[in-house]
């Protein structure tokens, strides 16, 4: 168990729907990153908050956002969901700003558009 | 900016036998090297990681890797494979991104073991 929670473990929409994922970081934690792994993209970077701050931007499309919230849980939206958006996203927390510490995983949240 | 490369997307090994899975980088600042493990249907655990020092890392579960500058290599190694090492490993590069220092992820190598 590492620490960082996810809710909700699996997640089924519609075309069109928006949804939130929810991540609570390891206790101390103060950086969350999202990623999406999808079988043909790999795990990808998308995005990166320090202390309810975005510190750095990877390949996130226009239709997400997240941010971090006092108590440093962090949301991450998807809006106008597309097939393509199916997949598995990963929040990781770590404990300085930098994002070469070493960062701890959740469990994920499996999103199926359908 | 930086780059990983895992050659092999699919390894099989025979439980026993040795365990090799390669990983090459780019990057533009001194690396900081990573290996995660993803055991199915669970997140990312670190293996082990390289910053700076010796460039022989001990992990856990027995795995252990190699920082060799001169062939931008950073290849993971397991003696003896054991049925519970059947997951997919991701190397990863610290690399710089316009001033912000990012983990850059490969693209995985899953690891069967055979009986």
């Amino acid at each position: 168990d590492s620490g960082v929670t996810q809710t909700p473990k699996h997640l089924i929409t519609a075309t069109g729907q928006r949804v939130t994922l929810r991540c609570s970081p390891r206790s101390g934690d103060l950086s969350v990153y999202w990623y999406q792994q999808s079988l043909d993209q790999g795990l990808q970077f998308l995005i990166h908050y320090y202390n309810g701050e975005e510190r750095a931007k990877g390949n996130i499309l226009e239709r997400f956002s997240a941010q971090q919230f006092p108590d440093l849980h962090s949301e991450l939206n998807l809006s106008s969901l597309e097939l393509g958006d199916s997949a598995l996203y990963f929040c990781a927390s770590s404990e300085g700003r930098g994002s070469y510490n070493e960062q701890f995983f959740g469990p994920g949240t499996r999103l199926t558009v359908l | 900016a930086q780059s990983v490369t895992q050659l092999g997307s699919h390894v099989s090994v025979s439980e026993g036998a040795l365990v090799l899975l390669r990983c090459n980088y780019s990057s533009s600042v001194p690396p900081y090297l990573f290996w995660y493990v993803q055991y199915p249907n669970q997140g990312l655990q670190l293996l082990l990681k390289y910053t700076t020092g010796a460039t022989l890392v001990k992990g856990i579960n027995g795995f252990e890797a190699e920082f060799k500058k001169s062939e931008t290599s950073f290849h993971l190694t397991k003696p003896s494979a054991h049925m519970s090492d059947a997951a997919e490993y991701f190397c990863a590069v610290r690399g710089d991104s316009g001033g912000y220092q990012k983990v850059t992820f490969g693209i995985g190598t899953k690891l069967q073991v055979i009986p």
